[in-house]
């Protein structure tokens, strides 16, 4: 599996908008990247995904470059309940279910009033 | 509601004594995993089915730890002999990765909080 590197945390301020990046330099031909949120004391919840380019849905967008070695996620006008981890995914979608979805430590964004 | 559901939610035990975790997956989903989580980390693989079929196990799966999924349906997690390390969160998710439109989403429940004194 791909390793990714996320930011530990970050800070924003309500309204803002929020762009995580994720590094996948060793991401595979066939590889997806997914990321998901967690609130404190929940599972996590998948917000979006992509292959490449830019992928869009109401909660949130999805951006790869060409080359594919890292994707921002990004969160507009964030609110206090955007308050969670976000963990960076990337696997083999014709795989999943046969390979372990393995999630780093994510990042902790902590929106402030 | 027609989400995952793990049981109990809470569970505080002393060492060396045996617990048990439920999970309920989503009905039409086939693949069922269990995943670890401690304060501060990701979650952490720990085994998945495919209907009752145990499929892989994690090495984090000591010989204490054991998972059933006896009719392809719900599954337990039982974990012998607790120790203090073993105090973690453990989550359930399912899938149905046969959907033409699949995306691998995993449907996590709530998660069970063990707490080993």
């Amino acid at each position: 599996l791909a390793k990714t590197t996320q930011p530990i945390s970050m800070d924003s301020y309500e309204g803002q908008e929020v762009n995580i990046t994720c590094s996948h330099n060793n991401i595979a031909t066939n590889d997806y990247i997914t990321w998901y949120q967690q609130f404190p004391s929940q599972g996590p919840r998948f917000i979006i995904q992509g292959y490449k380019t830019k992928v869009t849905n109401e909660v949130a967008s999805l951006f790869i470059p060409a080359d594919r070695k890292s994707s921002t996620l990004s969160l507009p006008r964030v609110s206090l309940s955007d308050t969670a981890v976000y963990y960076c995914l990337v696997g083999d979608l014709s795989n999943f279910g046969n390979e372990k979805l393995t999630f780093g430590t994510g990042t902790r964004l902590t929106i402030i009033p | 509601d027609t989400g995952v559901s793990q049981n109990p939610r809470h569970k505080i035990t002393k060492r060396g004594q045996n617990v048990t975790f439920r999970c309920d997956p989503i009905s039409e989903h086939n693949r069922l995993y269990w995943y670890r989580q401690t304060l501060g980390q990701g979650p952490e693989f720990l085994t998945y089915f495919q209907n009752e079929a145990q499929l892989e196990k994690s090495r984090l799966l000591s010989d204490r730890f054991s998972a059933e999924r006896p009719k392809g349906s719900f599954s337990t997690l039982e974990i012998q002999r607790t120790e203090q390390g073993d105090s973690a969160m453990y989550l359930c998710a399912s899938s149905f990765p046969g959907q033409t439109s699949n995306t691998g989403e995993l449907f996590f429940g709530e998660g069970s909080r063990l707490t080993v004194l």
